[in-house]
């Protein structure tokens, strides 16, 4: 089974300011890798997938790059929305498909 | 319109029997190349893919928790029932039905559709 792991656990950032998260896969997944955003009490939302496609209705601010087993995930211009748990997940070698651990992006 | 909602008991005793509902809208699971799976999120902690099933009844499980789910499909009804057995409070969590993703014709197995989410409490 292919080990998601993220960093960091939690990443503290100003309004207005780039946020920078990583995703790094234990074997290589190609560019199969998603990314979602979750806030509390709501479902997980697509926002990446093929490693830098935005899903549909996904702000242009957010933008996805790696393959094989480096990914990061970018977020230029914090909005106040923005804030929230990010996952990625791999889909190259199914099944199980694997989660990171998430992070946790917080206002500075 | 894709829609996903779960639906199920909010309690249930330890060694008990869960059984949960995924009704869908949108999308039927007779496409060639449509899946829908089950993910879960104990409180405050990360997601983990229990189960899919796809447009010809193929079932894949979890490798951990193999022997106590079951998956199937109504597709007259849109449902998908996943079912878990002999349940412990470390079961406790929101459990989540979702869409797999399909471009070009082509299934991709990330998720571009997920329900709200049914939270289950295991506990006496």
């Amino acid at each position: 089974e292919i080990v998601m792991t993220q960093s960091p656990a939690t990443l503290s950032v100003s309004p207005g300011e780039r946020a920078t998260l990583s995703c790094r896969a234990s074997q290589s997944v190609s560019s199969n890798l998603a990314w979602y955003q979750q806030k509390p009490g709501q479902a997980p939302r697509l926002l990446i997938y093929g490693a830098s496609t935005r899903a549909t209705g996904i702000p242009a601010r957010f933008s996805g790059s790696g393959s094989g087993t480096e990914f990061t995930l970018t977020i230029s211009s914090l909005q106040s929305e923005d804030f929230a748990v990010y996952y990625c997940q791999q889909y190259n070698n199914w099944p199980p498909c694997t989660f990171g651990q998430g992070t946790k992006l917080e206002i500075k | 319109q894709v829609t996903l909602r779960e639906s199920g008991p909010a309690l249930v005793k330890p060694t008990q029997t869960l059984t949960l509902t995924c009704t869908f809208s949108g999308f039927s699971l007779s496409t060639s190349g449509m899946c829908v799976s089950w993910v879960r999120q104990p409180p405050g902690k990360a997601l983990e893919w229990l189960a899919l099933i796809d447009w010809d009844d193929d079932k894949y499980y979890s490798t951990s928790l193999k022997t106590r789910l079951t998956i199937s499909k109504d597709t007259s009804k849109n449902q998908v029932v996943l079912t878990m057995t002999n349940m412990d409070p470390v079961d406790t969590a929101t459990y989540y039905c979702a869409r797999i993703a399909m471009v070009r014709g082509v299934t991709e197995y990330y998720f571009d559709y997920w329900g709200q989410g049914t939270l289950v409490t295991v506990s006496s």
